[in-house]
């Protein structure tokens, strides 16, 4: 059983450009989360997603990004005109139910991450 | 709101050399805490979790935890680390009422031969 699966590893962009992360579940997994890691920092929540439907979006910022899960292909995160300020690593992880707060935890695995570099 | 202070931004031993890596949370309600390892250029992986009962908790590579409450800590600790265990660790939990885990800033272990 594969794990999550993150492409592409290393992507550089120019300033202005667009960035496209994509990541694919575990199998069975419905559920998405995004997660951005600034350099000496931990990871920070981006957006929660099942398919066709975003759930959580709170740690997105308001502009240049979106995020989708469409019912058939990849989760995807988009940027759009790329500045420096987005050069970080981008984690995609998944989990095979819902979680529910306060009450359990529901483990997310994490894929390898997408590396983003804006020059 | 849920925070997590990890007290060491860098640990470095030597290679069979007993270690601890320091984790602290603020919360007033139950917490659920995990300890994260991410090896250079992969994905998190999680070492251990507590969600209740004994407060020691063992994980996978030889590492283990424990929760005080009292102290509201939950250290990670090994004690004969190898040099494959050079990565970052991070502590996170849940912030209160959010199933979104919070992380620490992350610790570097470095282990010397």
């Amino acid at each position: 059983n594969a794990g999550v699966m993150q492409n592409p590893r290393h992507l550089v962009r120019r300033r202005g450009q667009e960035a496209r992360l994509r990541c694919s579940p575990m199998k069975g997994h419905s559920h998405v989360y995004w997660y951005r890691q600034l350099p000496e920092e931990g990871l920070k929540f981006m957006v929660y997603l099942q398919k066709e439907n975003i759930i959580d979006e709170s740690g997105m910022p308001k502009e240049r990004f979106s995020a989708e899960f469409p019912k058939e292909g990849p989760s995807i995160l988009r940027i759009q005109q790329v500045v420096r300020g987005d050069s970080a690593a981008y984690f995609c992880a998944s989990s095979p139910i819902a979680p529910m707060a306060g009450l359990s935890y529901n483990e997310q695995f994490f894929g390898p991450g997408t590396r983003l570099t804006v020059l | 709101a849920q925070s997590v202070t990890q007290l060491d931004s860098q640990v470095p031993v030597f290679e069979e050399a007993p270690v601890e890596l320091r984790c602290n949370y603020s919360s007033s309600v139950s917490v659920y805490l995990f300890w994260y390892v991410q090896y250079p250029n992969q994905g998190l992986q999680l070492l251990l979790k507590y969600l209740s009962g004994s407060t020691l908790v063992k994980g996978i590579n030889g590492f283990e935890a424990e929760f005080n409450k009292s102290q509201t800590s939950f250290h990670l600790r090994k004690p004969s680390v190898h040099i494959s265990d050079t990565a970052e660790y991070f502590c996170a939990a849940p912030s209160g009422g959010s199933y979104i885990p919070t992380f620490g800033r992350g610790t570097s272990l470095i282990v010397h031969p």
